[in-house]
């Protein structure tokens, strides 16, 4: 089946410590973002990517980086520098110029200890 | 700027019931689309129902349709014969077509619960 598959679904790390959430897609889409999720809040744009190669900044892109080596590949690494990196992380993806949906993965939930 | 508002952090609802979720939006772009987005306490994004700004009329899929006001710049979610299985959050979302970027602009979100 076709789909996005982050991993992993809860991740636990020491503070000061880089986190890379894998996010793989194989529904052929050009373009794929990462959003982040606070308890009870809305979905904010952390990066996107419209084609391999190339990425963007989305609204809150300090702390963290991205890749996109592969068109199914859209990693995001949480660096030290992220001041509160606890979040419910989501990626996405949807066919480039597309007016569609989006389609989401399952979300990796990440705890700063 | 672009910006979703949605103004109800949390709805009860009887099972059975209709129940209607608001949204209102702001952009200066005539060409977006409007979204809604289930997220169930597992946390995955559903997609339920799409609005184009040029749509003459309302989105309809199954049970959900969009009452989309656009002097108003509003698209407010109904669900109708409300389900146990609907009790979730609930976002509004927008995605501007100018600019080419693709990103989906989402609301704080709508908490539903539905009673039996």
């Amino acid at each position: 089946d076709g789909g996005i598959t982050q991993s992993p679904k809860y991740l636990f790390r020491k503070e000061g410590q880089n986190v890379t959430l894998s996010c793989e897609q194989n529904l052929n889409h050009d373009a794929m973002y990462w959003y982040r999720q606070d308890p009870g809040q809305g979905l904010r744009l952390i990066y996107y990517s419209q084609i391999v190669n190339d990425f963007q900044k989305g609204d809150i892109a300090e702390g963290y980086s991205v890749s996109r080596e592969k068109k199914e590949s859209f990693p995001l690494t949480v660096t030290s520098a992220q001041k509160n990196p606890t979040a419910f992380y989501l990626c996405a993806s949807s066919i480039r110029q597309s007016t569609g949906e989006l389609f989401f993965g399952e979300g990796s939930r990440l705890t700063v200890l | 700027a672009q910006k979703i508002t949605q103004t109800q952090p949390g709805m009860f609802v009887q099972e059975k019931e209709a129940v209607t979720l608001d949204c209102t939006y702001d952009t200066s772009d005539p060409s977006y689309g409007l979204f809604w987005y289930k997220q169930p306490s597992s946390g995955e994004m559903i997609f339920l129902i799409y609005q184009g700004s040029y749509d003459q009329q309302n989105a309809t899929e199954g049970r959900y349709s969009l009452n989309f006001q656009k002097a108003r710049k509003s698209a407010n979610l109904v669900i109708s014969a409300s389900q146990l299985g609907d009790s979730a959050m609930y976002f509004c979302a927008m995605r501007v077509h100018s600019g080419n970027t693709g990103k989906l602009i989402f609301g704080q979100g709508t908490t539903l619960q539905v009673k039996p």
